[in-house]
């Protein structure tokens, strides 16, 4: 059974800090993905990640993928308070459509 | 842009009725899902489909059923509502693809009294 784990789960940090969520999977995959849900909405698709090694930027995020390790990294420079949201990755399983969610980063940056 | 609309953002429904939940995406999307988001328990997928008129039992179907009789139409069912039903619920339609990532409704939120 593909399992998805992220931690940590609550992080508070002050802003122009840098930080990283991580994304531990249980099972093969190359394809994951991260997205961004702001309080009271929908989720934001903001990376795909297609193969070992990928790595994606897109202003102060950056997401990478190492499949070997079963892990995702996504990395936070120099936070600023629009960033606060709540981050999830997935993982899609090999055999069919469905993807697999971890629970959730919740991230506050304080001014 | 990608389009996926919720019919309703907030419902409240009593016990015991019937409630549809309807989805409408744009893009000609082949697959659609529903989820449902209760805090502490991230995304827990309810049905999928990958084409008009085909579906498939996600991890939690009980208690939900699902109807996609054309392409840009996915409804969510509660046959019998009850106040367990209580959650966000969240629309997402993609491409048939391994690669391609979802694209979700805004949700709707509905409160089962």
């Amino acid at each position: 059974e593909l399992k998805v784990e992220q931690n940590p789960l609550f992080l508070s940090m002050q802003e122009e800090k840098n930080y990283t969520i991580y994304c531990n999977y249980s099972t093969t995959s190359d394809r994951l993905y991260w997205y961004r849900q702001d309080p009271g909405k929908s989720l934001e698709s903001l990376f795909v990640l297609l193969s070992n090694g990928a790595v994606k930027q897109e202003g102060r995020l950056m997401a990478s993928l190492d499949t070997k390790a079963r892990l995702s990294t996504l990395h936070i420079t120099a936070a600023v308070h629009d960033l606060s949201a709540t981050y999830f990755c997935a993982v899609e399983a090999n055999s069919n459509y469905q993807l697999i969610w971890g629970a959730g980063t919740k991230l506050i940056i304080k001014p | 842009d990608v389009k996926v609309t919720q019919s309703s953002r907030y419902l409240v429904k009593r016990t015991g009725e019937k409630v549809f939940l309807e989805c409408v995406q744009d893009m000609d999307h082949e697959n659609m899902f529903w989820y449902r988001q209760d805090p502490g328990l991230g995304l827990r997928l309810i049905y999928f489909s990958y084409d008009v008129k085909m579906k498939e039992k996600g991890d939690i179907p009980e208690g939900y059923s699902v109807s996609r009789e054309k392409k840009e139409r996915f409804s969510l069912i509660l046959e019998s509502a009850s106040t367990n039903q209580t959650s966000m619920y969240l629309c997402a339609s993609r491409v048939s693809s391994y690669n391609s990532p979802l694209h979700f409704g805004n949700g709707t939120r509905l409160t089962v009294t």
